[in-house]
């Protein structure tokens, strides 16, 4: 099955700097990748997601980058807020069978923004 | 936008009672509703996959008679912690995909959790 490793677990950055956060996936058939925030008790939410089809994605501050061949995408924050914090979630599933496909989580990185 | 609701969100039992979760999509129906459980500081792990009008589907490893899951409308499926005990102790996640109109699959929306804890 398919395996994510998400890197680092642990990150704090000065508010305003950039934070960079890496997965990697060993599928190859994968092709729908989604990032998720998630706060302290409570479900994750998605923030941006990629397919197999595009190689980067941005939605103002929050970026995605897909390199297929390497089998790893990124998650770019820039100009990063105190409301950045949180634990951020990366996923990689494949969209054979729509709706019943299956998402893999990787291990998670918890991100502090330090003001 | 799309909601999906769990209740509860937290509920503490005895060792040995049943414990059921609520997952409702308010606002679209769900053919395919997904459980997920989560540990302390850990990873979301998949547990199973319900589908309305039919059985649910369960990752090795999860045992099935002691997670019910029951998916009898196409906006409500239930986890049932059955005799549960303190190891089940755990935040347990729901999530539900809004099928929409058109060639891509829609949005996964996930509940914000029922944390259990098992006395």
């Amino acid at each position: 099955g398919e395996n994510v490793e998400q890197h680092p677990s642990t990150l704090s950055v000065q508010e305003g700097d950039s934070a960079v956060i890496k997965c990697t996936y060993s599928d190859s058939a994968s092709n729908y990748f989604p990032w998720y925030k998630q706060e302290l008790g409570k479900g994750p939410q998605l923030i941006i997601d990629i397919r197999s089809n595009v190689g980067e994605k941005k939605d103002q501050r929050i970026a995605v980058t897909l390199n297929k061949t390497a089998k790893h995408f990124s998650l770019h924050i820039t100009e990063t807020q105190p409301e950045d914090s949180a634990v951020y979630f990366c996923a990689a599933s494949t969209v054979a069978n729509f709706g019943n496909e299956k998402l893999t989580f990787g291990t998670g990185t918890r991100l502090t923004i330090i003001p | 936008g799309a909601v999906v609701s769990q209740h509860p969100s937290r509920v503490i039992c005895k060792s040995g009672t049943s414990v059921k979760i609520e997952c409702r999509s308010l606002d679209f129906q769900a053919t395919t509703m997904f459980w997920y459980r989560q540990f302390p500081k850990q990873s979301l792990m998949l547990m199973a996959t319900s589908n309305e009008g039919s059985k649910a589907t369960y990752e090795q490893g999860v045992e099935k008679d002691k997670f019910l899951i029951n998916h009898a409308s196409l906006t409500l499926s239930t986890l049932t912690v059955t005799s549960a005990h303190p190891e089940d102790s755990s935040f347990y996640i729901c999530s539900a995909r809004d099928l929409g109109t058109g060639s891509n699959p829609g949005e996964l929306f996930f509940g914000e959790g029922s944390r259990l804890t098992v006395l």
